[in-house]
């Protein structure tokens, strides 16, 4: 079956600007999580959604936000870039189960000029 | 708070050597989930497994096995006979029960297996 889908894989995007990430999770799943990967700060929770509502937010400012829709598709905004926003993020979905184990996606690797 | 340690940056070995991967963890919840991760150069993050804080069984998999300890807060990795496709960055992580969809990871280790 199909993994966790992220689009695109790659952005260049300027100061001020804002972007918006995309995530497909696999089919089925409800729940997906966004991470934020740097060199320096390591992966970083950002928020999960599951059935079109945030469960759980992470420690960043207002600029990043989220959302999901009714077939579990989310995605990410980020408004005002900064340098610092350069980042891999990445997206995770699972399906609840007992022994679940999140899929992770292969990531958007978001670069801020 | 929850915190992760992988106190281990980078480690070397050479190519069936066994390598153990330390993890040492911090939660005040009594129910939680600990992880492994793999992230190859590619960049995905591979899921290799979950554990339930209330299952403290060792758990074997091929050349890959986990010993979860509660008494000393640790969930390490052993990969037996390593190989060089084992070469990646590998993460611990942390979920408490209630909060399943938010994990805390730890900075990860670097192994590298040479020929």
């Amino acid at each position: 079956k199909a993994g966790v889908t992220q689009t695109p894989r790659y952005l260049i995007k300027t100061r001020g600007q804002q972007v918006t990430l995309s995530c497909s999770p696999i089919s089925g799943h409800r729940s997906v999580s966004w991470y934020q990967q740097t060199p320096g700060q390591g992966l970083q929770f950002l928020f999960e959604y599951f059935s079109e509502t945030q469960r759980n937010k992470g420690n960043f400012p207002g600029r990043f936000s989220g959302r999901q829709f009714s077939n579990s598709r989310s995605e990410m905004n980020v408004s005002t870039l900064e340098l610092g926003d350069s980042a891999l993020y990445l997206c995770a979905s699972s399906g609840g189960t007992e022994n679940y184990g999140y899929t992770f996606g292969s990531g958007t690797r978001l670069t801020v000029v | 708070a929850q915190k992760v340690t992988q106190a281990q940056t980078e480690i070397s070995v050479v190519e069936k050597e066994d390598v153990t991967l330390d993890c040492v963890y911090e939660t005040r919840d009594t129910t939680y989930y600990l992880f492994w991760y793999k992230q190859p150069p590619s960049g995905e993050l591979v899921f290799l497994i979950r554990r339930n804080s209330f299952d403290e069984q060792n758990e074997i998999s091929g050349r890959y096995s986990w010993n979860f300890q509660k008494s000393t807060s640790s969930f390490n990795f052993t990969i037996t006979a390593s190989q060089v496709v084992d070469s990646a960055v590998y993460f611990c992580a942390l979920s408490e029960a209630r909060n399943a969809g938010k994990s805390t990871f730890g900075d990860g280790t670097t192994l590298t297996v040479k020929p």
